[in-house]
């Protein structure tokens, strides 16, 4: 079972901040937390992953809580593309990657 | 960059056949992983391979096989195909294991199995 609690579903306005919210409270001292993004039928992609400071790519940025039980993925300036669902996902254990059901994501135009 | 190139994208194979399934990881990546993703469903984590040796395995059917090679690419061998078989099949490699600091997987674009 996945660690992680995330909304169904969430909307957000074109060219505005998409704020996906994660909770992960009984997350380990030395577990990261990932995100990923799966456009319909298409590979999920990784977006970034942190383990307890704030991280930016090019893509997004993760905001993890100082006690790590929780983080938001920001998307600063949502397009239409960035319609997916997303996955916040921590590793259970060994190799395998449990996708929850995520939080699909509509960006409104 | 280079991404991971999975072939063939498009498979149709009927009842009972078998279809092998091939996974190019991104170059220096030496982590191969399998999923398998049905109809509205997410995707179920198979099997997975570390320097060519098997490291993990989850629900995959005895029907299915799977190697990783010399030069790192790796396939998935699929028997006595079922109508349930049908599906989205990923591969993602990593460079280390899932969980090291730089051990993000990363996902190829998937083949599609028809087993009519």
């Amino acid at each position: 079972d996945a660690k992680t609690t995330q909304p169904t579903s969430m909307d957000c306005a074109e060219g505005r901040a998409a704020n996906l919210p994660c909770n992960h409270s009984t997350i380990s001292g030395n577990e990261y937390v990932y995100w990923y993004r799966q456009i319909h039928s298409q590979g999920p992609q990784y977006i970034i992953h942190g383990l307890k400071n704030n991280e930016t790519n090019e893509m997004a940025s993760l905001i993890i809580t100082e006690d790590r039980k929780s983080s938001t993925l920001i998307l600063p300036h949502a397009t239409l593309r960035d319609t997916a669902v997303y996955y916040c996902i921590v590793r259970i254990r060994d190799d395998k990657i449990i996708f929850g059901k995520g939080t699909r994501l509509h960006i409104l135009p | 960059a280079a991404g991971v190139i999975q072939s063939p994208r498009h498979l149709i194979k009927e009842k009972r056949e078998t279809a092998t399934l091939k996974c190019y990881p991104i170059p220096r990546h030496d982590t191969v992983y399998w999923y398998q993703q049905g109809p509205g469903q997410d995707p179920q984590f198979l099997i997975s391979f570390y320097e060519k040796m098997q490291s993990d395995k989850g629900s995959i059917p005895d029907r299915f096989s799977a190697q990783q090679f010399s030069d790192y690419h790796s396939e998935l061998n699929m028997s006595s195909l079922e109508l349930g078989d049908s599906a989205l099949y990923f591969c993602a490699s990593s460079l280390g294991r899932w969980g090291d600091p730089s051990g993000e997987q990363y996902f190829g674009p998937g083949t599609r199995l028809t087993v009519t």
